[in-house]
């Protein structure tokens, strides 16, 4: 089941924050974050496993609800370097259909 | 650090061609993926792969989509009638158990054009 994200875009300057979320109806393994810069393929960022985690990554970092149903990632101070399109995943058991979200697409301007 | 590789990095082909993907994915990783992007879209799943065999397709792998681990180190995507639709970015990804869940590194990605 394809989890759903929000903001679809978002537009911030330099230095702004940013929250993007993921959802789904019901409770996800795990829930995964990855970016992707255009033209190239996705990056893993990190990954929640347990309902209430919080895990950080330099100024990127993500929640887990305690359902597993939600998961927001929080970018602070916003660099250049951010822009790009984020995609929430949910994995299940291993060698099982991994399947991504549609993405929130992020531009960070000067 | 370890990569999964891809070949080639564009190929430009005639609706009706076969086209062999070919991607070598990190070689102690178990699991292997087909993801496919059709430019500007999402990232969608089209077949996962363990032990030699296919362990979950989507419905976008229908009979003209085949998957092949024909040497023990190459893992291969044939598509055996391509269509304008099958135009798009694909993307191989191998995984190993860690951490209790499925962490996939993905390479950079095949463009296919079918004209």
């Amino acid at each position: 089941q394809q989890p759903v994200q929000s903001p679809q875009a978002v537009i911030l300057r330099e230095g702004e924050d940013a929250v993007i979320n993921c959802s789904s109806s019901k409770a996800l393994y795990s829930v995964h974050w990855y970016r992707q810069k255009h033209g190239e393929a996705p990056v893993f960022l990190m990954i929640l496993l347990k309902g209430g985690e919080q895990k950080g990554h330099e100024k990127i970092s993500a929640s887990f609800n305690e359902k597993k149903q939600q998961s927001s990632l929080y970018l602070t101070a916003s660099q250049l370097s951010y822009s790009g399109t984020y995609f929430c995943g949910t994995g299940r058991l291993y060698g099982q259909n991994f399947v991504f979200g549609p993405g929130t697409r992020l531009s960070v301007l000067p | 650090e370890p990569e999964v590789t891809q070949t080639p990095s564009h190929q430009v082909t005639q609706m009706g061609q076969e086209v062999i993907l070919r991607c070598v994915p990190i070689s102690n990783h178990l699991y292997f993926y087909w993801y496919r992007q059709i430019l500007g879209q999402k990232v969608e799943f089209l077949v996962s792969f363990y032990n030699n065999e296919i362990s979950e397709k989507s419905e976008i792998f229908d009979d003209q989509f085949s998957v092949e681990r024909p040497d023990g180190s190459n893992f291969t995507l044939k598509i055996r009638s391509t269509k304008l639709e099958d135009s798009a970015m694909y993307f191989c990804a191998s995984s190993i158990e860690e951490t209790g869940a499925n962490v996939l590194t993905f390479g950079a990605g095949s463009r296919l054009t079918v004209l």
